[in-house]
């Protein structure tokens, strides 16, 4: 089944304590995102990543960072998580050429 | 700048009456104009895109591009479209993103 998966689903976090969102897709796509969720805000671009070893900036990357090893994985990093974090992230595939985005189910990060 | 504006946080309407949700957008190229949705604890999907001009679940979408809008339509709204709705602006691949706007939550009452 051609899907985006992320993990964790939930997590509750401290200040400070590094964490790690995992996202990977199985439809060979080049594109991959990153997105905040925020009521009252819609969906904010974190981060993307047009191929392997190439990321750029979303509308609101400080205090994130990204890497792509692997064309179907695109992990979110947080080094220092702070309580302005706490959100739904989603991740988001899509192919070169095509607009069409898939999304993840999302995880809910709570940082107290 | 590219810009996607929902004037509407909240839609309530009656089962069976027509719903509207109003989506204006600003953007100096050409766009590529969608509608996402999203129930309750499930993930995104994509429910229209404008290039298709397609009728998802009875909705259809317009695109105005003297009035630079795409709102969404139905004609008769059941309990199922309780949902989130978001208008996204594609802005090609090299940016890589949708922008998105703030959303509306409908709300389908019996």
């Amino acid at each position: 089944e051609a899907q985006v998966t992320q993990n964790p689903r939930y997590l509750i976090t401290v200040t400070g304590k590094k964490l790690t969102v995992t996202c990977s897709q199985n439809m060979n796509h080049e594109y991959m995102s990153w997105y905040r969720q925020d009521p009252g805000l819609g969906l904010r671009q974190i981060y993307y990543s047009m191929n392997v070893e190439v990321t750029d900036k979303g509308d609101v990357p400080e205090g994130y960072k990204v890497s792509r090893k692997e064309k179907r994985n695109f992990p979110l990093i947080l080094e220092s998580p702070s309580p302005n974090q706490t959100s739904l992230y989603f991740c988001a595939s899509r192919k070169v050429g095509v607009n069409e985005q898939y999304f993840g189910p999302g995880t809910r990060l709570t940082v107290t | 700048a590219q810009r996607v504006t929902q004037p509407e946080k909240l839609l309530s309407v009656f089962k069976g009456a027509p719903v509207e949700l109003k989506c204006n957008y600003s953007y100096s190229g050409s766009p590529e104009l969608f509608w996402y949705v999203q129930y309750s604890r499930q993930r995104l999907q994509l429910l229209l895109r404008h290039i298709s001009r397609e009728s998802i679940k009875g909705f259809t979408a317009d695109l105005n591009k003297g009035e630079t809008s795409f709102h969404l339509k139905k004609p008769f709204a059941q309990e199922e479209d309780s949902a989130m709705y978001y208008c996204a602006l594609g802005l090609g691949d090299s940016w890589g993103k949708l922008q998105f706007g703030a959303g509306t939550q409908v709300v389908v009452t019996p």
